[in-house]
């Protein structure tokens, strides 16, 4: 069993649809978690970073952690075009030690946005 | 403007050659991470540095070397015993980890390097 699943999709949704992209993980130590977001042969790009249990909001997007579920969601609200590509959740225990820098990502998400 | 360059983009190499991918970054970053993208599989860490002169095996490391002898550089050698080396490489850095941005990582755009 991977440390992190994704839904690889893809997911395709008419233009203005609320999407939902979610990840579930199976280690308890994991409390940072992020959201990338990866255009077609381009590298990742930051979209949202959380610590720990709660939501977090930014403009369009908004990301919810539920620790005792071991499930991360992404939302995209009034989705768009351009909001098409792959979406990859990341996350990690600790800042230090042998975890340094050794982020676990899942597969990714594959979404499209049609108008 | 600042930011994590790679080069080349595309690079064909043919069996039993060693190829050098580059990445630069001009962020004042201290550490450094090569990853390899497959289709499915998400993205694997290959080696990373916490400082100059110092690095990390990651989880896929056999097959390949680095070395960090400059702050800002952090060069990925694909030698001729990585057995499947067609994939998307791809380098990222970050700042010393906080809790206010935890270990994020910034990345390169890619390299692709296929083997011919």
């Amino acid at each position: 069993q991977k440390e992190v699943e994704q839904d690889p999709g893809p997911l395709s949704v008419p233009e203005g649809a609320i999407v939902s992209l979610n990840c579930t993980y199976s280690n308890s130590a994991f409390q940072y978690f992020m959201w990338y977001r990866q255009y077609s042969r381009k590298g990742p790009e930051l979209l949202m970073y959380t610590y720990s249990s709660g939501n977090k909001e930014d403009g369009r997007f908004t990301a919810q952690v539920d620790k005792s579920s071991k499930y991360i969601s992404l939302f995209i609200r009034d989705s768009q075009p351009s909001d098409s590509a792959t979406y990859l959740c990341a996350m990690s225990a600790s800042l230090g030690g042998t975890s340094y820098g050794k982020l676990t990502f899942g597969q990714g998400t594959i979404l499209t946005v049609h108008p | 403007d600042g930011g994590i360059t790679q080069s080349p983009k595309y690079l064909f190499r043919k069996e039993g050659q060693n190829v050098t991918l580059s990445c630069e970054q001009n962020l004042n970053h201290d550490a450094m991470y090569w990853y390899r993208q497959d289709p499915g599989q998400g993205l694997r860490l290959i080696y990373y540095s916490q400082i100059v002169n110092d690095f990390q095996k990651g989880d896929i490391a056999e097959g390949y070397s680095v070395s960090r002898e400059k702050k800002e550089s952090f060069p990925l050698t694909v030698t001729s015993a990585q057995k499947n080396p067609t994939a998307f490489y791809l380098c990222a850095s970050s700042l010393t980890p906080g809790r206010s941005s935890g270990n994020t990582i910034y990345f390169g755009e890619g390299s692709w390097l296929t083997v011919v």
